[in-house]
């Protein structure tokens, strides 16, 4: 089957720095979402990986190991208003991106 | 990034009833789209995939017959819920994708639908 496996909640101070962990299965894959979704509101895109590495963009960073079912994602400097949920969706075979419940950021000063 | 309006983003109504939603695209032309709903905590489930004037295609467990699915134009998309009812109540997101599939979906902003 398919699945997602990310920490379902962690906690982190401001101005730190966080790397949130994810694993996956997937009936193929055609690369990686890393998506942030605020508490009612809809998800939005940070990154997208499709090959081996890591993607910086500005103080969010993704990485990709794709042998091994892998990625994370390391948010620096950490703003109070990086509390969110930060979802890890791949695509699979079919192009069809795969949820899982995603990891709740919490943000202490 | 692109910009996908949903509308409305907030309804209540009575049991029994149908509320429509809309998706529109607002700056490209989205091929497909996706229809999701989401309960509190939990990870978004996807109910539909339509492509543009075609049929859309369900997930399995979702009535077709109950959330019907328009994709009429490659800029509007839209969901009824049909007979409504209290367990429909539920927050409702649409994403859009444009002709490479490889790419990022752009989110709705969500409809909080309330069925009393």
């Amino acid at each position: 089957g398919q699945n997602i496996d990310q920490p379902t909640e962690m906690t982190a101070t401001e101005g730190a720095i966080v790397q949130i962990n994810c694993t996956y299965q997937t009936s193929g894959f055609n690369g990686l979402f890393w998506y942030q979704q605020h508490a009612g509101e809809a998800p939005t895109f940070l990154s997208y990986n499709v090959l081996d590495g890591l993607e910086e963009k500005g103080r969010f960073s993704s990485f990709l190991s794709r042998s091994k079912g892998y990625s994370y994602l390391l948010l620096k400097e950490l703003q109070m208003k990086d509390s969110a949920s930060y979802l890890c969706a791949p695509m699979d075979s079919n192009y069809q991106l795969i949820w899982g419940a995603g990891t709740k950021l919490i943000i202490k000063p | 990034g692109a910009v996908v309006s949903q509308h409305p983003s907030r309804v209540i109504c009575k049991s029994g009833t149908s509320v429509k939603i809309e998706c529109r695209s607002l700056d490209f032309q989205a091929t497909t789209m996706f229809w999701y709903r989401q309960f509190p905590k939990k990870s978004l489930m996807l109910m539909a995939t339509s492509n543009e004037g075609s049929k859309a295609t369900y997930e399995q467990g979702v009535e077709k017959d109950k959330f019907l699915i328009n994709h009429a134009s490659l800029t509007l998309s839209t969901l009824t819920v049909t007979s409504a009812h209290p367990e429909d109540s539920s927050f409702y997101i649409c994403s859009a994708r444009g002709t490479d599939r490889d790419t990022e979906a752009f989110f709705g902003q969500g409809t909080r639908l309330t069925v009393v």
